[in-house]
């Protein structure tokens, strides 16, 4: 069955730093990825999506690269503010509802 | 309403009892889904729904139930609660069918006792 592994379960980094969170994923063929944010006692919110076909996405400090030869995922915040702190979560996805899977979850805290 | 609201927002349940977890969107999604998360273990699928009338089951459906009558209501059913239930619950919609942004809801904290 597919498995989705993210690098660690806590990262601590100085503010201003830039942030790197790792997905690995085996047995697999996603067609997408996606990276969500989640705070303590809250839902997940969306942040990016990219396809197997895409090896990089930006949306302002944030960007996400897709290696389908690696099986990884890199997701960096650039100029990491206190603010960023917070769990964030990889998913992927064949396109079928019933092969979503999430990683565990990377939690980030920013040191000011 | 605004997006995906949950009720009830924490529940202690005695084991063998039987619970409804209610979910509601008004964004007109096409897909729903219920997750649940436990520490260490990420969110896990229980069931989805591609579209009204029509749902599936997910990487753990043992002991759940869904029901999809209508487009905005995707009601999560535990006939009889187990401890192993303990969790917290998210649903969440998507407007294309396992493609695309997931909204989530706020979650329900289910304690099974």
């Amino acid at each position: 069955s597919q498995k989705i592994e993210q690098n660690s379960e806590a990262l601590n980094i100085q503010e201003g730093k830039t942030a790197t969170l790792t997905c690995n994923y085996t047995n697999y063929s996603p067609a997408y990825l996606q990276w969500y944010r989640q705070d303590p006692g809250r839902g997940p919110v969306f942040l990016l999506l990219i396809r197997e076909n895409e090896k990089e996405k930006r949306k302002e400090r944030l960007k996400v690269t897709f290696d389908t030869t690696l099986k990884q995922s890199l997701f960096h915040i650039t100029a990491s503010q206190p603010a960023d702190s917070a769990t964030y979560l990889c998913e992927i996805s064949s396109g079928s509802a019933r092969q979503l899977t999430f990683g565990s979850g990377t939690q980030l805290t920013v040191l000011p | 309403i605004a997006g995906i609201t949950q009720a009830p927002t924490s529940q202690i349940l005695a084991a063998g009892r039987r619970m409804t977890l209610r979910c509601t969107q008004d964004m007109r999604h096409n897909a729903m889904y219920w997750y649940r998360q436990d520490l260490g273990l990420g969110l896990r699928l229980i069931h989805y729904s591609n579209t009204a009338g029509t749902t599936g089951k997910g990487e753990v459906p043992d002991g759940y139930s869904v029901s999809r009558a209508n487009t905005d209501d995707f009601p999560l059913t535990l006939a009889s609660a187990v401890p192993s239930q303990t969790s917290v619950y998210f649903c969440a919609s998507s407007e294309g069918q396992g493609i695309g942004e997931q909204f989530f809801g706020p979650g329900t904290r289910l304690t099974v006792l």
